[in-house]
Parts: C-alpha cells; structure tokens; sequence
C-alpha cells in the first residue's frame, strides 16, 4: 500500500521570499512521485514529476523537488514565490506509474504582499 | 484538442435519484480514472479503466458504477446519491508520459 503525508495544510509566505512545500511518502514498489497545482475553480496541473534518474526535478513556473530516498521525502521549493503561485498544492505517489495516485490531503500555498 | 471534458459543471440531485457525470477526452489515452475531492482530504480514486472494456475499482467505490465502451469515453453513475456523494469530482486520463491530465470538475450537490 502506499500513503503521502503533506504536514502543512496552510503556508502563508510573502512575495519574494522563498517556499518549501513538505511531502513525504510510503511505498512498497517503485516510487513515482508528482507535484499538481490547482487553482480555484480549476482541475489540477502536473507541476513536476519523478520517475528515475536525477534526484532534483525541475517543474514549471520556478518549482523543484528533490527526491530523497533515505528520508521518503519529495518536498517542493520555489526560491521567489509571486503572487499568482496562490493555489493548493498536491504531493502524489504512484504504483508503478503515473496512473493510480494517491493524493495527499494538500498544502494551501497562500501569498500575501 | 480539447483534452479532458466533463459535463456538467455543477449538478444538484435529491436523496435517491441517479445521475450520470460525463468525462471524455481526445488524446487517445488509454488510462482513465475518476475522483472525487472533499475539504481537507485531497482527492480519492473512484474507479479507474485500463482500456475500452476494462475497469476496476479504486479507494472509495461504494455508490458508483462506471463503464467504458470507448477509449474516449469514461462516464461515472450514481445509482441512488446520498448526501455523502456531495463532492466535486474530476476526471483525468494518462498518457505515455505519465502525466495525467484532469478535466474541469463536476461540482454535485446532493439534498
């Protein structure tokens, strides 16, 4: 079975400054981990993923994550958020595959000026 | 291309009536799957289909039948809603590239 923990429900942070957005996961088969955004009244977005290879994913809008092992994490970072990074964030891992993910429960990405 | 579209965008059904959420795309993809998403407990896995023909159920199946018959096709039924199925519910197919892509929501109200 597998479960993804997202410990921060809220993250308030100002403009320019830097974020990390927590995840940590549990697997027992191949680990494939995604970042999805969603925006009000919107569907979610694939904002980066990790299938193999290189430990540090770059996404789009400025994001990455790095994928650590030893630690099951795959936390999120932006080193200058903007105001339109406003939106929730879902950490989700995947059997063996980008098909069935389990969702966490969401990180509420709020920036303020 | 239209990518992933649901109708409709917002449903209200009174205890016991049966609706059917529509979800369709047009990027061939194989891998299709239903959720739902609720406050405070991100989005559950439904019911989800491999291919035309084959479907199986996912965390939360209870109170919902689906069917695929096409590759573009993916409908999700209520038989008989129950104010516990209010949600908003999303669709989303997968590629090759283990993106999957999610359509705009249905947001169901049931009274």
């Amino acid at each position: 079975a597998q479960s993804v923990t997202q410990l921060d429900s809220q993250v308030p942070v100002f403009e320019e400054a830097p974020v990390e957005l927590r995840c940590n996961y549990s697997s027992s088969v191949s680990v494939y981990l995604f970042w999805y955004v969603q925006y009000p009244n919107q569907g979610l977005q694939l904002l980066l993923k990790y299938l193999s290879g290189s430990t540090l994913v770059k996404g789009i809008n400025g994001f990455e994550a790095e994928f650590n092992k030893s630690q099951t994490s795959f936390h999120l970072r932006k080193p200058s958020v903007h105001i339109s990074d406003t939106a929730e964030y879902f950490c989700a891992v995947g059997e063996g595959g980008g098909n069935k993910l389990t969702f966490g429960t969401g990180t509420q990405l709020k920036v303020e000026l | 291309n239209a990518g992933v579209t649901q109708t409709p965008k917002f449903q209200v059904l009174k205890t016991g009536q049966s609706m059917t959420l529509q979800c369709a795309q047009d990027m061939n993809h194989e891998y299709m799957s239903w959720y739902r998403q609720d406050p405070g407990m991100g989005l559950r896995l439904i019911h989800y289909s491999v291919g035309a023909g084959i479907t199986d159920q996912g965390e939360v199946p209870n109170g919902y039948n689906v069917s695929r018959s096409t590759t573009e096709d993916f409908p999700l039924r209520l038989l008989s809603a129950a104010p516990s199925q209010t949600s908003v519910y999303f669709c989303a197919s997968t590629g090759s590239t283990d993106t999957q892509y999610f359509g705009p929501g249905t947001r169901l109200t049931v009274l």
